[in-house]
């Protein structure tokens, strides 16, 4: 069974800085989807970035990046130039390949964003 | 922007009652998923729905759960005889077939149970 642990429930960051957070996940799989959502006070799962394994190249999208290593099994997220709506719960999450197939989610880093 | 949404937000029940989660899944979406949060810990799959039959279930999913899509449009969880364990935030997921897309999750329903 895949599994996916963050290492870091708690991370905090000053305003404008860049912060990481952790994920390692455990599949016996090649082809498999990572993700990394936010989840807000309001509880609603938002989605902030996705890797697919089959991709050497790391995803970005605007201030969120990745840096995915695949014989590690890591997948970090870097947050550049954080904001104060930043600050939420993140997941770490994989994926096996197939369209139908389940989420398995790890732990969730709580991030905090200092003014 | 098409989404997932669910219905009640919030719902208090006394241990032992049935209740049932809605969920209206965006509406091209061919597969459907549950998912559990406990407060305070990480998000569980459920199940997953599809084709009209369940395709997979964790272990949590006993026989006291059970799902359904009555309509072209609902999506329903059934707990049939809730236990105080099963307090928590469900959320639904629909993805609409293809392997890259992305789950939407919908907002959530706290079920908070006496």
């Amino acid at each position: 069974a895949q599994t996916v642990t963050q290492s870091q429930p708690e991370m905090s960051v000053q305003e404008a800085e860049t912060v990481t957070l952790s994920c390692t996940y455990d599949t016996s799989e090649s082809d498999y989807y990572l993700f990394w959502y936010k989840q807000p006070p309001s509880r609603q799962m938002i989605l902030v970035i996705r890797q697919e394994a089959y991709k050497q190249q790391n995803a970005t999208e605007n201030r969120f990046s990745v840096n995915f290593q695949k014989a590690a099994k890591s997948f970090s997220l870097k947050i550049s130039d954080s904001q104060l709506g930043d600050a939420a719960m993140y997941f770490c999450a994989y994926r096996r390949q197939g369209a139908g197939n389940m989420l398995t989610f790890g732990g969730g880093t709580r991030l905090m964003v200092k003014p | 922007e098409p989404e997932v949404t669910q219905t009640p937000s919030h719902q208090v029940t006394q241990m032992g009652q049935e209740v049932i989660l809605r969920c209206v899944p965006i509406s091209n979406h061919l597969y459907f998923y549950w998912y559990r949060q406990i407060l305070g810990q990480k998000v569980e799959f459920l199940v997953s729905f599809y084709n009209n039959e369940i395709s997979e279930k964790s272990e949590i999913f006993d026989d006291q759960f059970s799902v359904e899509r009555p309509d072209g449009s609902n999506f329903t969880l059934k707990i049939r005889s809730t236990k105080l364990e099963d307090s928590a935030m469900y959320f639904c997921a629909s993805i609409e077939g293809s392997s890259y897309n992305e789950q939407f999750f919908g907002p959530g329903t706290r079920l908070t149970v006496l």
